[in-house]
């Protein structure tokens, strides 16, 4: 069964990059597409993108121009750059697979709590 | 980007309640529409894929209907675990997005 482990600052400061990695087990990072999903304090979930190995990428029009992802096979970690944040990018953070490349998320990590904050 | 919308935002029911959500796309997706279960403090779980496909293991009291735009989450018989949130996302357009929420809460 696959787990998902989300890492990083739980605490960034405005302007700055939030840079998170999800740590995978039980299975291949490199089988599956690997996402990035957010949820705020609202409750709205939000897709920011997804990477099958490094060369097939899409993002979220919206964030498109902040995000960047990376994949890491060595150590089966996907990650996460959003640049520029502000208080809008305080949310809960979800990596998430696609195992079956139809578009929906089928394992998910627990999530890890990102505060845009000086 | 595809629009989600559900209905209703929030809904009280009690054990044992048959209940139905709504969930409209703002253009035809086909099939293309998964169900999510999410309990506080904790991540979403995928209940549905394809629209009415249950995932291994989910209760067969959760069933999913409706094709193009209008699609519908059903509960029947509710169980004291169900009182959460559910999620409706769409999977047409490779820009994901998500309804709102519904929120079932205790009657």
């Amino acid at each position: 069964q696959l787990r998902l482990q989300e890492s990083g600052p739980g605490l960034v400061k405005p302007s700055e990059t939030l840079s998170l990695t999800c740590s995978v087990s039980g299975g291949s990072v490199g089988d599956y597409y690997c996402n990035w999903i957010r949820q705020t304090a609202g409750g709205g979930l939000e897709w920011i993108g997804r990477i099958y190995s490094s060369a097939n990428i899409n993002f979220n029009p919206s964030l498109k121009s902040r995000v960047r992802m990376s994949v890491d096979m060595s150590k089966n970690q996907f990650s996460l750059d959003l640049a520029s944040v502000t208080a809008a990018d305080t949310a809960v953070y979800y990596c998430s697979t696609d195992s079956k490349w139809f578009g929906y998320f089928d394992s998910w990590g627990p999530g890890t709590l990102v505060t845009v904050s000086s | 980007d595809i629009q989600m919308t559900q209905s209703p935002s929030t809904l009280s029911a009690s054990v044992g309640d048959r209940v139905t959500i709504s969930c409209r796309a703002s253009q035809p997706i086909g099939s293309w529409l998964a169900w999510y279960q999410q309990l506080p403090g904790k991540a979403p779980k995928l209940l549905i894929s394809k629209a009415f496909d249950l995932e291994s293991g989910v209760p067969s009291r959760f069933s999913g209907s409706g094709s193009g735009t209008e699609f519908t989450l059903t509960i029947s018989g509710l169980h004291p675990d169900d009182f959460a949130t559910y999620y409706c996302q769409q999977y047409q357009d490779y820009w994901r997005t998500f309804g709102q929420g519904t929120k079932v809460e205790v009657k």
